[in-house]
């Protein structure tokens, strides 16, 4: 069975630029969790989607969006990207998200210059 | 108050002790609790979850909860130098919330 897929593995970025970046989940699972870790603030949770909706929001501004298809399959996207925006940003797939485990893909790590 | 704390690192142990990795949350209406473990440069690494009060052993770790003193913990028996890495605990109420991490270190 084929674990969480992150693609593209590493990106970097101008200011200014915007990034999408991709996440399918295991295959059945239905919900997807984006993260962003970086050294100073740790694993820090930024949105949650099941079915298609966004279930849950973390605190981050409004240039973080995601989505999630049908398929299960999401992405989040970055505009306007800042420096402080450089960090490694992990999905996590569950199967429904309510008191099950969730398991993360390797990650993409974004740099912005 | 941060919601999930752990005791701050590192932590070094001598190769085949026990590694004991606290963690308590702030939310008491949290039901899911799970142990992650992150080496250097990768992704956090399921290891255990843990939803009723009491031990739940897997192999050589033992996750415990207590949630009256909403509190988890990790053992390591027979720690190995393999077990040298990060270790997140995670509280989960209507989101995943991570901890700030355990580093721990394993000396042969």
């Amino acid at each position: 069975k084929a674990g969480v897929t992150q693609t593209p593995r590493y990106l970097i970025k101008t200011r200014g630029q915007q990034v999408t970046l991709s996440c399918s989940p295991i295959s059945g699972h239905r919900s997807v969790s984006w993260y962003q870790q970086t050294p100073g603030q740790g694993l820090q949770f930024l949105f949650e989607y099941f079915s298609e909706t966004q279930r849950n929001k973390g605190n981050f501004p409004g240039r973080f969006s995601g989505r999630q298809f049908s398929n299960s399959r999401s992405e989040m996207n970055v505009s306007t990207l800042e420096l402080g925006d450089s960090a490694l940003y992990l999905c996590a797939s569950s199967s429904t998200g309510r008191n099950t485990e969730a398991f993360f893909g390797q990650g993409t790590r974004l740099t912005v210059v | 108050q941060k919601e999930v704390e752990q005791n701050s690192g590192p932590l070094s142990v001598p190769e085949g002790a026990i590694a004991s990795l606290n963690c308590t949350y702030s939310d008491r209406v949290s039901q899911s609790f799970f142990w992650y473990r992150q080496y250097s440069g990768k992704s956090p690494e399921l290891i255990m979850s843990i939803y009723s009060n009491g031990d739940k052993e897997d192999g050589r770790f033992t996750a415990q909860l207590n949630k009256a003193s909403q509190y988890v913990s990790l053992l390591i028996r027979d720690s190995q130098p393999s077990d040298s890495a990060t270790y997140l605990c995670a509280v989960r109420n209507d989101k995943v919330i991570f901890g700030p991490g355990t580093s721990l270190s394993v000396i042969p």
